[in-house]
């Protein structure tokens, strides 16, 4: 069946690190990638998202390509600060319905 | 503003007290659903929503019912919670279709319950 696996936490980095959480996945059809972060005591958000293979998605410095072909959607940030502390979520949507998201990674960035 | 608002934000019940989470969007979505976060599991798909009067199970439906009556609301039922149901739970919403963005959740706030 369709999942999402992206890697364990937590990640601490000091501030102005660089920044990678590694997601794959496997989907029948063609799913649409998202990440989504969550900050203490709130729901998810959308950060980014690609819709299909070689899409870049990006916003607020972070960055994710659509990897067809090793089923990847790793995301990465050139310098993290203390404010994107957050859990971190990979998920993938191949029908407008169905959503998988993988467990989540921790980041925890040092000032 | 647009959002999703569930009620309660925290709730300590009993097992078997039958209980409700409200959940209500004001983006005319289409799509509604619940989730429930579990350390170590990330976020599982309860039941969805593709329109009014339309509700399917997702991947753990068991001992939860939904109701989509009107377009804004998709309340999450209980009716005889037992301690394997505390968790935090969200609702979401998206336009639904085809479109581009249309499969974009906004998830409400979160509902931690506690079933002692």
């Amino acid at each position: 069946g369709d999942s999402v696996t992206q890697m364990e936490g937590p990640v601490t980095l000091s501030e102005e690190a660089f920044l990678t959480i590694n997601c794959t996945y496997t989907a029948t059809g063609y799913p649409s990638l998202f990440w989504y972060v969550q900050y203490p005591g709130e729901g998810l958000q959308l950060l980014l998202k690609a819709t299909k293979a070689d899409d870049k998605g990006s916003n607020k410095g972070f960055e994710a390509t659509y990897r067809k072909e090793t089923t990847s959607f790793h995301l990465e940030k050139g310098s993290v600060q203390v404010s994107d502390s957050a859990v971190y979520f990979c998920a993938l949507s191949v029908w407008t319905y169905k959503y998988i998201f993988g467990t989540g990674t921790r980041l925890k960035v040092l000032a | 503003e647009a959002q999703v608002t569930q009620n309660p934000r925290y709730l300590i019940t009993v097992t078997g007290k039958k209980l409700t989470v409200t959940c209500s969007q004001n983006m005319n979505h289409e799509y509604m659903s619940w989730y429930r976060q579990d350390p170590g599991l990330g976020l599982r798909q309860i039941y969805y929503s593709m329109n009014v009067e339309v509700t399917d199970k997702g991947d753990v439906p068991e001992g939860y019912k939904v109701s989509r009556k009107e377009k804004r609301n998709f309340p999450l039922i209980l009716e005889s919670p037992s301690p394997n149901q505390t968790s935090l739970y969200f609702c979401a919403s998206s336009l639904g279709g085809y479109g581009s963005g249309a499969n974009v959740l906004t998830f409400g706030a979160g509902s931690r319950l506690t079933v002692l």
